[in-house]
């Protein structure tokens, strides 16, 4: 999965918890985003970071939060304020370069189930 | 606004055959257009992208996609498939993703 851990793999949490979802990288890429893929879905973005220190929303960032303190880490909280949290977190890291969108190298994925 | 569509939810293919899956796009602008594969419980990989220059695009794993610019296309294609094909493919517009397609190809 190019460079990009996840952890953990499978996670439980109870309504009302907040949870952190871990995402690290080593390819010295400069982004990092968060996708949450829901079955006949796909994948929708939820917060993109560009630079250290820097993020933006995506499509669906309500109910959560990240940081970007160092360019290889982009945690993502789940907060008790999402609405359906249960999903398939997927992490993500592109190189910018000042150029167009390019590809981006995921990692495995977190599957998170609240009850 | 971009937006991409992958208008087939399954496609089922035999072994050998050629395979095709379709994408089609809306953007203002130049479309960067990627396709990615996703196999059980994992993360997605990168398969090939379109930023500019040649039409017909060459990927990993023997895949290659058309850009048709006219019809907003830009479509997934093997010459013959195989079994290890089966996953989930998704089309991309920059960071705006399709809902996926699964490729069956059977023995």
């Amino acid at each position: 999965d190019g460079g990009i851990t996840q952890s953990p793999k499978y996670l439980f949490r109870k309504e009302g918890q907040n949870v952190t979802l871990s995402c690290e990288q080593n390819l010295n890429h400069d982004a990092m985003y968060w996708y949450r893929q829901d079955p006949g879905q796909g994948l929708r973005l939820i917060y993109y970071s560009q630079i250290v220190n820097d993020f933006q929303k995506g499509d669906i960032a309500e109910g959560y939060s990240v940081s970007r303190e160092k360019k290889e880490s982009f945690p993502l909280t789940v907060t008790s304020a999402q609405k359906n949290p249960t999903a398939f977190y997927l992490c993500a890291s592109g190189q910018l370069a000042g150029g167009p969108p390019y590809e981006q190298y995921f990692g495995p994925g977190t599957r998170l189930t609240v009850t | 606004a971009q937006s991409v569509a992958q208008p087939e939810d399954q496609v089922n293919v035999a072994e050998g055959n050629p395979l095709t899956v379709k994408c089609t796009y809306s953007v203002s602008g130049n479309p960067y257009l990627f396709w990615y594969v996703q196999y059980p419980n994992r993360g997605l990989q990168f398969l090939l992208k379109y930023i500019t220059g040649d039409n017909l695009v060459k990927g990993s794993y023997g895949f290659e996609a058309e850009f048709n610019k006219s019809q907003t296309s830009f479509h997934l294609k093997k010459p013959s498939a195989l079994v290890s094909d089966s996953a989930l493919y998704f089309c991309a517009v920059g960071l705006i993703f399709g809902a996926g397609t699964r490729l069956a190809v059977h023995p």
